[in-house]
């Protein structure tokens, strides 16, 4: 079946540092990826999404790049910030109504 | 207005007894969504409701019920809680559900079953 993996649970970073976040998938289907960010306390909410292979799609200084090639979407970011603290899931669809969420990667970051 | 409404934050319930959350959302989307999310595991989809048809997941059907009074409330109903059920529930609304449609997250209800 359809499968989503995010290999790191947990990374630290100082701020100001660049950070790449993990996203693999499994479908054989033609996949549409999605970056949601959870806050403490708040509801998860949509970075960025993309189904168009090898096109950088970029949302509030994220970007992340679907290649299909090596079924990867992975998240970026050039500079982080003491706000981008959060829980980042990468998410799957590839038809119906059903959505598969990695099991999410937990950024933490230091001053 | 993109909110998601969900009540209560917190629920504390006994084992063996019913629990009701409720969900609510006013962006008149046609899908609603219930997630079980355990610590470090993937939001599980539960079931869904698209308009007034629901979808149970085949491995929770027995566990889970719902209903869908209107299309802004949806709830997720547990008739007898056991400790495996404590968790953070999700609910989540999309448009008209596609696959590729944003889906617009509540805050999320934490349950605690003892």
């Amino acid at each position: 079946g359809d499968s989503v993996t995010q290999t790191e649970g947990l990374v630290t970073l100082t701020k100001g540092l660049p950070v790449m976040l993990n996203c693999t998938y499994q479908t054989t289907y033609s996949p549409f990826l999605f970056w949601y960010v959870q806050h403490l306390n708040e509801a998860p909410k949509l970075l960025l999404k993309s189904s168009t292979d090898n096109k950088r799609t970029e949302h509030q200084g994220f970007y992340a790049t679907l290649h299909k090639s090596s079924s990867s979407f992975h998240l970026q970011k050039s500079s982080v910030q003491l706000s981008d603290s959060a829980l980042y899931f990468c998410a799957l669809g590839t038809g119906g109504y059903k959505v598969v969420f990695g099991s999410g990667t937990r950024l933490l970051v230091s001053p | 207005d993109t909110t998601v409404k969900q009540n209560p934050r917190y629920k504390l319930a006994r084992v063996g007894k019913p629990v009701n959350l409720i969900c609510s959302q006013t962006m008149n989307h046609d899908t609603m969504y219930w997630y079980q999310k355990k610590p470090n595991q993937a939001p599980k989809l539960l079931l869904f409701y698209y308009d007034k048809i629901l979808n149970r997941e085949a491995d929770t059907f027995e566990k889970f019920q719902s209903s869908r009074p209107n299309n802004s409330f949806c709830s997720l109903y547990i008739g007898s809680a056991g400790l495996e059920y404590s968790a953070m529930y999700l609910c989540a609304s999309s448009r008209d559900g596609g696959f590729q449609d944003t889906q617009y997250f509540g805050p999320g209800t934490r349950l605690l079953v003892l």
